[in-house]
């Protein structure tokens, strides 16, 4: 049984370019969240999801980033217009139920903005 | 009030020794206590975890001391090994909302052989 699956694992992009971030979660799991890792710093929450909602995006900054987890396919984390400080590891966790909080996390994606 | 605070920020430890971290927290609607372990390029792994009506919880070499009238909590790594050497993370979780997870800064444990 597969992990998490996050890819690309490495991302570079020009300032004012997108990045689009993707996270398939563990089979039989419907429940994703997202964690930006600043360097040297802890994860901060971003957003959670479940098929096609999000319940809670309270992490999330208010302009350039959304999410989604739609039916059928991986969960996408997507930055706008990227800028320098976007640049971090950007983990996906997912779990099997609601409220289940045994999350269990990918490999992340670091994401260079240049 | 949402916020977790982790110390020290690094830690060195001789083979065999005792490796100690500890965390705060101010919520006390807070009633899930995990530790994440993670190793350079790779994502947090859960090490262990405790809810606020236990205690103390052992696993193997690691074990988490709870005390929820001082609202922290601590990892103790027994009999320390090189490769124990990684970032550990303190986190804790409403479990019974979103379960989203707030974490810690961070402690990056260093084993000397």
């Amino acid at each position: 049984n597969a992990g998490v699956m996050q890819n690309p694992r490495h991302l570079v992009r020009r300032r004012g370019q997108e990045a689009r971030l993707r996270c398939s979660p563990m089979k039989g799991h419907s429940h994703v969240y997202w964690y930006r890792q600043l360097p040297e710093e802890g994860l901060k929450f971003m957003v959670y999801l479940q098929k096609e909602n999000i319940i809670d995006e309270s992490g999330m900054p208010k302009e350039r980033f959304s999410a989604e987890f739609p039916k059928e396919g991986p969960s996408i984390l997507r930055i706008q217009q990227v800028v320098r400080g976007d640049s971090a590891a950007y983990f996906c966790a997912s779990s099997l139920r609601a409220m289940n909080t045994e999350a269990f996390f990918g490999q992340g994606t670091r994401l260079t903005v240049v | 009030q949402q916020q977790v605070k982790q110390s020290p920020q690094s830690l060195i430890v001789q083979k065999g020794g005792i490796s100690i971290i500890n965390c705060a927290y101010e919520n006390t609607a807070f009633d899930y206590f995990p530790w994440y372990q993670q190793f350079p390029g790779k994502g947090p792994a859960l090490l262990i975890a405790i809810r606020p009506d236990v205690s103390e919880k052992k696993e193997g070499r690691f074990t988490i001391s709870f005390n929820k009238s001082a609202k922290q909590f601590s990892l103790h790594i027994m009999d320390s090994q090189p490769g124990d050497s990684a970032t550990y993370f303190c986190a804790a979780s409403f479990a019974s909302n979103t379960g989203k997870l707030i974490f810690g800064q961070g402690t990056t444990l260093q084993v000397k052989p």
